[in-house]
């Protein structure tokens, strides 16, 4: 019964590759984000979606490409992956305008 | 921009020692203030938050208030136990998203 559940939560890959995080919330919320944390433990949004709509893109190359196919899920596409691209990626959730998000777990995804 | 700015880490206590992280914030209008805290290789989870000037925010004995005129929101805790290891995000919303500060590393021995 996890609220925000991430899928994998550890992915190592080649530079170049093309991969994707999924995340799905069971909390009947309308908006998701991807933020990004990196090795300083730094957080950062990269992307929003309220109901299927992104609202938030934050400065995001365009190899990083976020799809919702319904309000429960947002997954995201990295194409071509870089080195500097290895960090925590997290998903969270919430109702527009509400106070509290909540967070998956995070998956760490290492870029050799 | 809006922006949080939190010290720097990481903090060392013994088992009982009090506890203060200082976070202060940049903002237009009034922001939505919270802590979060990350446990060693786990997600973030809220720990308190505060909507509105001295409001103060308060679990698991952590407490904090929303100063306005100092635009700070310093986390702090009575009597600290080495459970409470972790990183701590001071963080805003103000436009539909959390900006959150650098985190700072809370290490507690016993």
């Amino acid at each position: 019964d996890t609220a925000v559940s991430q899928t994998p939560k550890y992915l190592v890959t080649q530079m170049g590759n093309d991969k994707s995080i999924k995340c799905e919330q069971n909390l009947g919320h309308d908006t998701m984000y991807w933020y990004k944390q990196d090795s300083k433990k730094f957080l950062k949004i990269m992307f929003s979606y309220n109901n299927k709509e992104l609202i938030i893109n934050e400065t995001v190359p365009n190899r990083f490409s976020p799809k919702s196919p319904d309000k429960a899920h947002l997954n995201l596409h990295i194409n071509s992956l870089e080195l500097g691209d290895s960090a925590v990626y997290f998903c969270a959730s919430s109702n527009r305008g509400a106070t509290e998000a909540f967070f998956g777990q995070g998956t760490r995804l290492t870029v050799v | 921009g809006d922006s949080v700015t939190q010290m720097e880490g990481p903090v060392t206590l013994s088992e009982e020692a009090f506890l203060t992280i200082n976070c202060t914030y940049t903002a237009t209008g009034y922001p939505s203030l919270f802590w979060y805290v990350q446990y060693p290789g786990e997600g973030l989870q809220l720990l308190l938050k505060a909507t509105k000037a001295d409001d103060k925010g308060s679990n698991k004995g952590f407490e904090a208030t929303y100063r306005k005129e100092t635009t700070s929101f310093h986390l702090e805790k009575g009597s600290v136990q080495v459970s409470d290891s972790a990183v701590y995000f001071c963080a805003l919303d103000n436009t539909d998203k959390l900006i959150f500060g650098t985190g700072t590393r809370l290490q507690v021995f016993p």
